[in-house]
């Protein structure tokens, strides 16, 4: 079975700080794929990102990075100088690549708001 | 245009009754979901299905059935809707190998 963790409901910080939103998750899967998708009050649901679970480097998309560590089963994702506009329900999510388990389980969402 | 469309986006209907949520996707992905979300709970798979002849159960079916009518459409079935089956629903479609989801708006149903 697979599980995903996000063990904090709800962060606040003030604007320009930076932020953390951790993701742990568990599966049996040896080749699996870790998503972070973004739900910002409006309620559409908007992908982030995607990593292969073969591929542990840290990715940076301007002021959004990722660091995904497989020894820990964590896959973090941060924002740098954080902006209103970043305040929303982000969801971490999990699928097995192995045939028959590649649905997506998602966490229960880490809502952030950011304070102006 | 959006990749993934669903109706109705609201609706509020009474216990018993049977409610119909429907989906339509213009981008020719073969795989579309139906998921739900509560608060504090996430979103939790109801059903999917990967082709037009392929329907699989997923962690909350019970309540629940679904028909791929074509390769664009996924409709969302509550043979006899009750309180707790109130909740914000979405339906996604996902080019296979890809991994990434392409949700609709959402449809939130209300069960008085």
């Amino acid at each position: 079975a697979q599980k995903v963790t996000q063990a904090q409901t709800e962060i606040s910080v003030v604007e320009k700080e930076d932020v953390t939103l951790d993701c742990v998750y568990e599966t049996r899967d040896t080749t699996y794929y870790l998503f972070w998708y973004k739900q910002p009050p409006s309620g559409e649901l908007v992908f982030l990102i995607r990593r292969n679970s073969f591929d542990e480097q840290n990715e940076i998309s301007g002021r959004y990075s990722w660091n995904f560590q497989k020894s820990t089963s964590s896959f973090n994702f941060t924002i740098t100088a954080s902006q209103v506009v970043d305040s929303a329900v982000y969801f971490c999510a999990l699928s097995g690549a192995n045939f028959g388990n590649e649905k997506l389980t998602f966490g229960t969402g880490t809502r952030l708001t950011i304070i102006p | 245009d959006a990749d993934v469309t669903q109706t109705p986006r609201n609706r509020i209907t009474k216990t018993g009754k049977r409610i119909m949520l429907e989906c339509s996707q213009t981008k020719g992905h073969d795989r579309m979901y139906w998921y739900r979300q509560d608060p504090g709970l996430g979103l939790r798979l109801i059903y999917y299905s990967f082709d037009v002849k392929d329907i699989n159960k997923g962690e909350i079916s019970d309540g629940y059935s679904v028909s791929r009518q074509a390769q664009a459409k996924f409709s969302l079935s509550l043979e006899s809707a009750i309180p707790n089956q109130t909740a914000l629903y979405f339906c996604a479609a996902e080019h296979s190998g890809t991994g990434e989801l392409f949700f609709g708006e959402g449809s939130r149903l209300t069960v008085l």
